[in-house]
């Protein structure tokens, strides 16, 4: 089946830890993105990549990094930096510049910090 | 950046009832999309939009591009308990260029009661 995988689902970290969230997704989809949800928020863009070995800041980019070594890839960590990190995150991915601009999400992964 | 006013904020209505939300903008759009989702789940896409005045279906939704390019509309038919969720539009603006991000309205969340 194609679609997008984040894992894992639920992510517990103790404060001052870096964590990374994983996102895969086997669409064959140029583009990649990472979004924040906070309750009752809409999302909320903190990184995404048009193409392999490039990125850009989103709107809320501080305290997170982000990595596109593979098409198929778009790991997204959660520096200490990141002053109040627990918070639903969610990755999707469109087909890219030759296409439309619809996004696909994946599951989500919630990220309690403690 | 730009925004995206969604509209109602929540609805509460009776299972049979027909239910619309919208969303509007300041400035034009080129794509117009809407997504459901469920409480800890990603989003999934419902109906894309990308014509000035189109008007799409899928089973009991509707939506519609508005004609000024600056608004959308969602329709619900005859709602069941499964459409308990929350509804986002999100929107590809004209200015954008290249870029793939697109704006998300904050939601509407629906309650249908048996």
């Amino acid at each position: 089946d194609g679609g997008i995988t984040q894992s894992p689902k639920y992510l517990f970290r103790k404060e001052g830890q870096n964590v990374t969230l994983s996102c895969e997704q086997n669409l064959n989809h140029d583009a990649m993105y990472w979004y924040r949800q906070d309750p009752g928020q809409g999302l909320r863009l903190i990184y995404y990549s048009q193409i392999v070995n490039d990125f850009q800041k989103g709107d809320i980019a501080e305290g997170y990094s982000v990595s596109r070594e593979k098409k198929e890839s778009f790991p997204l960590t959660v520096t200490s930096a990141q002053k109040n990190p627990t918070a639903f995150y969610l990755c999707a991915s469109s087909i890219g510049a030759s296409g439309g601009n619809e996004q696909f999400f994946g599951p989500g992964t919630r990220l309690t910090v403690l | 950046g730009q925004q995206l006013n969604q509209s109602p904020q929540s609805m509460f209505i009776q299972e049979g009832e027909d239910v619309s939300m919208n969303c509007t903008s300041s400035s034009i759009f080129n794509t117009w999309l809407w997504y459901k989702q469920d409480p800890g789940e990603g989003p999934v896409l419902l109906i894309a939009l990308y014509k000035a005045g189109e008007l799409t279906s899928n089973g009991r939704l509707t939506a519609q591009f508005g004609i000024t390019r600056k608004d959308s509309f969602l329709n619900i038919s005859a709602s069941i308990p499964s459409d308990v969720g929350i509804y986002f539009c999100a929107g590809h603006p004209s200015t954008q260029g290249g870029s793939e991000k697109l704006v998300f309205g904050k939601g509407t969340k629906l309650t249908v009661n048996p």
